[in-house]
Formats: C-alpha cells, structure tokens, sequence
C-alpha cells in the first residue's frame, strides 16, 4: 500500500544534541510537510517543500532545519534540542500545493528531550 | 487568518450511542478535511470535504460552506473510535498551509 513512513517512532536525545527525524513516502507526492504537535494541541505547521523548492513557516525557529534529497524522503533536522521542542513530529505529504489537496499523514515520531 | 472551532471540545459516550461533532470556521474555505487521531498519535483522514454530503461506513460528514460549518456523524460508537477528531481548512489565502481546529476528544466506554 502507497503510504507515508516515519522512522523512528520514538526518538530520545540530550538537552543541545543534534537529532534528525526521517519521513519517507511511496505516493509520489509532489509536496511534504513538516508538523509539530505538542500535547493536546493541534498539529502546527513547520515548513514545506513542493519539490525541492523549500517554503519555511514565519514562527519557525531557526533550530528546525529540513533537507529533501529526492521526491520520497525528507528530514526534520533540530540543531540544539531544547527541552520545549519534545513534541510529535508529523510528516504529511499531498500531490499539490496550489489547489486544495487531501494531506496523508504519517505515523509520527514522539521525541523526548532530556 | 481564517478561525477553526471545534464542539465539543470532550465527549463521553457508551459503546453504541451516536454523536455529532461540529466544526465552524470563520470564512471560506477551498478544503475541509477531517481526521481522527488515534490513541498512538497517527492522524487518519476520515474525509475530504469541501462541501455536500459523504457517507463510510458508520461515519458521515456534511459541510455547508455558505454557512461556514461542517459536521461529523459517528453512529453506533464503538471503543476503537475514541481519539482526538480534527477538522482542518484551507482557506482562500493558503492554499497550502492547513488550518487546524483545537479537535474534539472523543472517549467511548465499553
């Protein structure tokens, strides 16, 4: 089944230590999201990408990075975790990004920061 | 930027009741989807539903866009329906960027 995969599932890291998450997906979807869900709040979107063309939210932080090497895959880079960016991370991909589309989420990653 | 609401915010039911989730949304909108958040985080997407009627299974959804709101029929409720229900827009100025209610925490007792 055509779908979107996120690896790991459950990531722990250090307070300051590097951590990349990793979404990959079979649909061949032109587009791919980046959201940030903290406990019991909506899904907050990070940034996108329609193609290689990179599309960065306004009230992202500068901590949160993202590279998309290929159409499949796409990385979450958070270059100093600190102890408020624990949270879900959510990957969703969809065919455009300039007409309405359905979104496909991922399973998400849970990170936890100590 | 366009306003999501959502009601109830909780929402207690036995196994077998029926519910009504509703969704108002401050104005036009080119997409409306919802979703249900599973006890494990993964968001599923129950229906994309700009505006009319559509029906799967024991859940149905109906949005009238002229009068900015939408509405999600669960019926015959079991346990594995409960999570968080979202219902997300688009609206005219974004076309990307979804726009997310606070959702509706659904629990269903055995």
């Amino acid at each position: 089944d055509a779908m979107v995969i996120q690896n790991p599932r459950y990531q722990v890291t250090q307070f300051g230590k590097p951590v990349t998450l990793s979404c990959s997906q079979t649909l061949n979807h032109n587009v791919m999201y980046w959201y940030q869900q903290k406990s019991s709040q909506a899904p907050k979107l990070l940034f996108h990408y329609y193609d290689k063309d990179f599309n960065n939210e306004a009230d992202t932080p500068d901590n949160f990075q993202s590279r998309r090497p290929n159409t499949s895959f796409c990385f979450l880079d958070i270059r100093s975790p600190g102890l408020g960016d624990a949270a879900m991370y959510l990957c969703a991909t969809s065919r455009e990004d300039r007409s309405p589309d359905t979104q496909y989420f991922g399973p998400g990653t849970r990170l936890t920061v100590l | 930027g366009i306003q999501v609401e959502q009601s109830p915010p909780d929402l207690i039911l036995q196994e077998g009741a029926n519910s009504t989730l509703r969704c108002n949304f401050s104005d036009s909108v080119n997409n409306l989807q919802w979703f249900h958040q599973n006890p494990w985080g993964q968001l599923i997407n129950l229906f994309y539903i700009p505006s009319g009627t559509k029906q799967n299974g024991r859940l149905s959804a109906t949005t009238v866009a002229t009068e900015r709101y939408s509405l999600l029929y669960i019926s015959s409720s079991q346990t594995t329906d409960s999570g968080v229900y979202f219902c997300a827009v688009h609206s005219g100025g974004s076309n990307y960027k979804l726009t997310f209610g606070k959702g509706t925490l659904l629990t269903v007792n055995p």
